[in-house]
């Protein structure tokens, strides 16, 4: 069956560091890939969604990459502040498209 | 951005209560519209698929007699948890997408059966 796999231990930095989280999926490689904020108690709010013929995708501070040999997203917020403390998902189109599934998202604490 | 209004954000109901969420694109026609169920620090849970007009596709395990899906128009669907239980107390988030475009979730909706 399709996985998204992401690391389900918190992650704690130093605001103005790199966080950098891993969105690893089984199965086939979809036609993109998808990343989503989640604040508790909210919905998830897109990012970013990043193409399997795009290594890479940037947005501000955010970073995208997309290695379909090794089946892994890695999701990149650069000088972090701690408004970017949330639970951020990952989420993978299924065949024919439209249907996604999620991964159950890495927590990111960023301490002032 | 593209805006999904969940309506309400919170219930707390007697059980055997029927429960209506409605969910509507606002800013957007949505061609499909999605109802997850999402449980506390797990991802969220994909219920059914819905498209304006047409019967929703259920997944397997959730009980469309149970959960009751309405996409009258192409911006709002509605969820109705019939007859609700304890058990059925969960975080229930729509979304509603384009063709070929991200989902947009809205805010979710905390339901919980006394």
């Amino acid at each position: 069956s399709q996985k998204i796999e992401q690391n389900s231990e918190a992650l704690n930095i130093q605001e103005g560091k790199t966080a950098t989280l891993t969105c690893n999926y089984t199965n086939y490689s979809p036609a993109y890939l998808q990343w989503y904020r989640q604040d508790p108690g909210r919905g998830p709010v897109f990012l970013l969604l990043i193409r399997e013929n795009e290594k890479e995708k940037r947005k501000e501070r955010l970073k995208v990459t997309f290695d379909t040999t090794l089946k892994q997203s890695l999701f990149h917020i650069t000088a972090s502040q701690p408004a970017d403390s949330a639970t951020y998902l990952c989420a993978k189109a299924l065949a024919g498209g439209f249907k996604t599934i999620f991964g159950a998202g890495t927590r990111l604490f960023v301490k002032a | 951005g593209a805006v999904v209004s969940q309506h309400p954000s919170r219930v707390i109901c007697k059980s055997g209560t029927s429960v209506k969420i409605e969910c509507r694109s606002l800013d957007f026609q949505a061609t499909t519209m999605f109802w997850y169920r999402q449980f506390p620090k797990q991802s969220l849970m994909l219920m059914a698929t819905s498209n304006e007009g047409s019967k929703a596709t259920y997944e397997q395990g959730v009980e469309k007699d149970k959960f009751l899906i309405n996409h009258a128009s192409l911006t709002l669907s509605t969820l109705t948890v019939t007859s609700a239980h304890p058990e059925d107390s969960s975080f229930y988030i729509c979304s509603a997408m384009q063709e070929n475009q991200p989902q947009h979730f809205g805010d979710g909706t905390r339901l919980s059966i006394l």
